[in-house]
């Protein structure tokens, strides 16, 4: 059962556009909400990350809206550039034990067209 | 600082077969990970480790053994492969102190069990 659910799959965006990419959660424990950014070939890496104590937070192009009460957040990313064209998967964690395990969404595949 | 690294980069087995994956940190990493990503499903924690000496299951862990002799090393392996562990395998590792949360991940090892 995907305890973090993504979509769309796959998002092509013209160069200057938006880039909405969804997730939503059922766990309430969750207190740790991460993006991470993977080109092919690469592991993936944490982009921008946000706790449920907080509605939005900014970094650069790249924003992070959370809906605690839906259970939901987003990543939206502003004047997409062709650089962004990668897979991003939204992730959430529990503490426990000591370490911050993550689950992570299916992925959505982003192509920025030039 | 190399971050994560793992090998092999690329291996072939045969159903039956054994083979052990290798990560390596050098950022003194208290918490290491090992994953697995496949197509449509995102990334699956297997097992995690808390530090030296201690292993624990994670989300998908029938099938692989784990071991961490070395605070650096974290050892995959698994005793007799079959076609579904057919994946890319990402190892990550993560502090303990300051920016806990955050994940650091290898560049991936491919297995294709034949």
């Amino acid at each position: 059962q995907q305890q973090v659910k993504q979509s769309p799959q796959s998002l092509i965006v013209q160069k200057g556009g938006i880039s909405i990419i969804n997730c939503a959660y059922e766990n309430t424990a969750f207190d740790y909400f991460p993006w991470y950014q993977q080109f092919p070939g690469k592991g993936p890496a944490l982009l921008i990350a946000i706790r449920p104590d907080v509605s939005e937070k900014k970094e650069g192009r790249f924003t992070i809206s959370f809906n605690k009460s839906a259970k939901q957040f987003s990543l939206h990313i502003m004047d997409s550039q062709p650089g962004d064209s990668a897979t991003y998967f939204c992730a959430a964690s529990i503490v426990y034990t000591g370490a911050n395990n993550l689950f992570f969404g299916t992925g959505t595949r982003l192509t920025v067209i030039p | 600082n190399a971050g994560v690294t793992q090998t092999p980069k690329f291996r072939v087995l045969k159903t039956g077969q054994s083979m052990t994956l290798l990560c390596a940190q050098d950022m003194n990493h208290e918490y290491m990970y090992w994953y697995r990503q496949d197509p449509g499903m995102g990334l699956r924690l297997i097992h995690y480790s808390v530090g030296e000496g201690t292993t624990a299951k994670g989300e998908v862990p029938d099938g692989y053994n784990v071991s961490r002799l070395k605070k650096q090393n974290f050892l995959l392996g698994l005793e007799s492969a079959a076609p579904s562990q057919t994946s890319v395998y990402f190892c990550a590792s993560s502090p303990v102190a300051g920016n806990q949360e955050t994940q650091y991940f290898g560049p991936g090892t491919r297995l294709l069990v034949l």
